[in-house]
């Protein structure tokens, strides 16, 4: 079983649409979660940390369930230019960072 | 600022012969991670310098990589001899050592690696 799960996509979503990606991490002991996003041949770059009381910012919302062991992102009114793919990562305290395959997002016009 | 720098952006090189990637990192950033990418696969962390000693190379896949950073600066990640399965896209990120858990890693664009 994969440390951080996600689902690959992609997805294909109209301009305007609300989207949501899930994510699971299989340690418990796991204790700091991104998200991540990676548009094509570029480098990854932070979007937002995860926090257990759930953040926002902006049209980004991020949960984290920690007794389910999961994590979700929901980008609401979506534009052209959150075309990327998506990383959900995940961090035991020890500064190493665990990724999953990440999930590749579409906004189509 | 400049950014997590790394070079070269591409290598295409042959079954058995030598590589050196090289890193950048952010002026002033103790931590340097190497990370790679093969295809079809997630992102693996491969070891973590802080400034000059590694603090984990648990992800280094065999002896034939060697990552050094002399002077607690750049980096350079050696494959010696490569095989047609190190291709990838390796990736450098720093971040200054007082990290706390939530700062956020700087990636550089990363060298796309092919072995043929």
């Amino acid at each position: 079983r994969k440390e951080v799960e996600q689902d690959p996509g992609p997805f294909n979503v109209p301009e305007g649409a609300t989207v949501a990606f899930n994510c699971t991490y299989s340690n418990s002991a796991s204790q700091s979660f991104f998200w991540y996003r990676q548009d094509c041949r570029k480098e990854p770059k932070l979007l937002m940390s995860v926090y257990s009381s759930g953040n926002e910012d902006g049209r980004f919302t991020a949960q984290l369930n920690r007794a389910s062991q999961y994590i979700s992102l929901l980008i609401r009114d979506s534009k052209l230019s959150d075309s990327a793919t998506y990383l959900c990562v995940v961090s035991f305290g020890n500064e190493k960072l665990t990724f999953g395959t990440g999930t590749r997002l579409t906004i189509i016009p | 600022e400049a950014g997590v720098t790394q070079f070269p952006s591409h290598s295409v090189i042959e079954k058995g012969q030598t590589v050196t990637l090289r890193c950048d990192p952010i002026s002033g950033h103790d931590n340097l991670y190497w990370y790679r990418r093969v295809m079809g696969k997630e992102i693996k962390f491969l070891l973590h310098f802080v400034k000059e000693s590694k603090q984990d190379e648990s992800g280094m896949p065999n002896n034939r990589f060697l990552a050094e950073r002399t002077g607690g600066t750049y980096s350079t990640l050696k494959v010696q001899p490569a095989e047609l399965e190190d291709s990838g896209v390796y990736f450098c990120a720093s971040s200054p050592l007082d990290r706390g858990g939530n700062s956020p890693l700087h990636f550089g664009n990363g060298t796309r690696l092919t072995v043929t």
